[in-house]
């Protein structure tokens, strides 16, 4: 069954470095996602994904944050100067549409820990 | 605005025993879809379930059903026959027609007693 993948499953780094976290959506979906998770709390949704933009953003994805498809299957989230506040899991989704009908699927995420 | 209210922070089950897990929603959209994801101890999010708002149908899945009653705004996930393997924290999600996010629940914490 396809799935999305995620590298790498945990990454440390120091504060104020760059980081980009990598996904695989599934190879037939449309619309990609970012969501974190702080330790503890619920899941908070990062930013939207179609036609190479960007269709909808939170308040958390700030200046701090970009995305990118640089080719046809990877979907990259850069964060310039990570926070400590930023160490969370950070969870990649696809769906085939854009309507709520269609179900997103998770990737298995990946921890961030920012020290 | 939308919110989603899961009021039970954890809940401790006899193995094989159905359980209930409660999820209340808001929103002002009439078209919307709602999602029940497990979250075991590893940390990935596994869909289990799907309800869109126009289905008749409470929606089914194996041993999970989605008790809709879209009246009370309520979307109550049941797992029959419950089995160790079930525990984990439950997400109740849901998402609107005008909106790419799914919000999500704070989460109920399932923990199945041998």
């Amino acid at each position: 069954e396809p799935e999305v993948t995620q590298t790498p499953s945990h990454q440390v780094t120091q504060m104020g470095q760059e980081v980009i976290l990598r996904c695989v959506p599934i190879s037939n979906h449309l619309y990609f996602y970012w969501y974190r998770q702080i330790l503890g709390q619920k899941v908070e949704f990062l930013v939207s994904f179609y036609n190479n933009e960007i269709s909808e953003k939170s308040e958390i994805f700030d200046d701090q944050f970009s995305v990118e498809r640089p080719d046809g299957s990877n979907f990259t989230l850069k964060i310039r100067s990570t926070k400590l506040e930023d160490s969370a899991m950070y969870f990649c989704a696809s769906s085939e549409e854009g309507t709520d009908a269609y179900e997103q699927y998770f990737g298995p995420g990946t921890r961030l820990t920012v020290t | 605005a939308q919110k989603i209210t899961q009021t039970q922070p954890g809940m401790f089950v006899q193995e094989k025993e159905a359980v209930t897990l409660d999820c209340t929603y808001d929103t002002s959209d009439p078209s919307y879809g709602l999602f029940w994801y497990k979250q075991p101890s590893s940390g990935e999010m596994i869909f289990l379930i799907y309800q869109g708002s126009y289905d008749q149908q409470n929606a089914t899945e194996g041993r999970y059903s989605l008790n809709f009653q879209k009246a009370r705004k309520s979307a109550n996930l049941v797992i029959s026959a419950s089995q160790l393997g079930d525990s984990a924290m439950y997400f109740c999600a849901m998402r609107d027609d005008r909106d790419d996010k799914i919000i999500f629940g704070k989460g109920t914490r399932l923990h199945i007693l041998p």
